[in-house]
């Protein structure tokens, strides 16, 4: 198993650019969620989904969207980057209680 | 805002010394977990301990749990180099919907 998968590895944007940031799994877990990890702020939840079809907000949704088609994939969008949502972000995906992490995506707005 | 809090931000010790990390939650719980981050990688698990468990042992890390006091440790013992990352506690996620709630973290450092 691939465990979960994140595309790009690292990103730039310009302000006001739009993107989406692939995630995907292959452990047929139903639930994954999106984290943006800033220096000193630990992990904050952006958006998760319970299962196909099914999304709701986190901590701090605003900025982003997502949807869930298929089991496997949870991309996250960028609407209109900007200098805040430089980060980095995670996926992951669970099965019970411990979660599975994807290797991040480290994401720079200018 | 963030349920765990942990304690210290920043550890520093030699190999073979034992590390001690603190986490403190504010909401009562029914599990807790603890994960590692390695520079520029994602986290992965290290343990679980449940709200009617008081310590857990997995290899060379000891959990324990005080749910009158609303904290938890982490211990490594007889540290390594490779130990060398960032250490999270974890609350929640303990239905469905629920999401994991993670601490700021305390970067660990074991000189050689």
């Amino acid at each position: 198993n691939a465990g979960v998968t994140q595309t790009p590895k690292f990103q730039v944007l310009k302000t006001g650019q739009s993107m989406t940031l692939q995630c995907a799994q292959d452990m047929n877990h139903e639930y994954m969620s999106w984290y943006r990890q800033d220096p000193g702020m630990g992990l904050r939840l952006i958006h998760y989904s319970v299962g196909a079809g099914i999304t709701d907000q986190g901590e701090v949704p605003n900025g982003y969207n997502v949807s869930r088609s298929t089991t496997e994939d949870f991309p996250l969008r960028l609407l209109s980057a900007a200098p805040s949502q430089t980060s980095v972000y995670f996926c992951a995906s669970r099965v019970g209680r411990e979660q599975y992490f994807g290797p991040g995506t480290r994401l720079t707005v200018t | 805002s963030q349920q765990g809090e942990e304690d210290p931000q920043a550890l520093s010790i030699q190999e073979g010394e034992n590390a001690t990390m603190n986490c403190s939650y504010k909401t009562s719980i029914n599990n807790l977990q603890w994960y590692r981050q390695n520079s520029g990688r994602g986290l992965v698990h290290l343990i679980l301990i449940r709200s009617n468990e008081r310590e857990k042992h997995s290899g060379r890390l000891r959990v324990t749990l005080d749910t009158s006091k609303k904290s938890s440790s982490l211990l490594i013992t007889a540290s390594r180099a490779a130990d060398t990352a960032s250490y999270f506690c974890a609350t929640g996620g303990d239905t469905g919907r629920r999401a994991l709630t993670f601490g700021s973290g305390t970067r660990l450092q074991v000189q050689p």
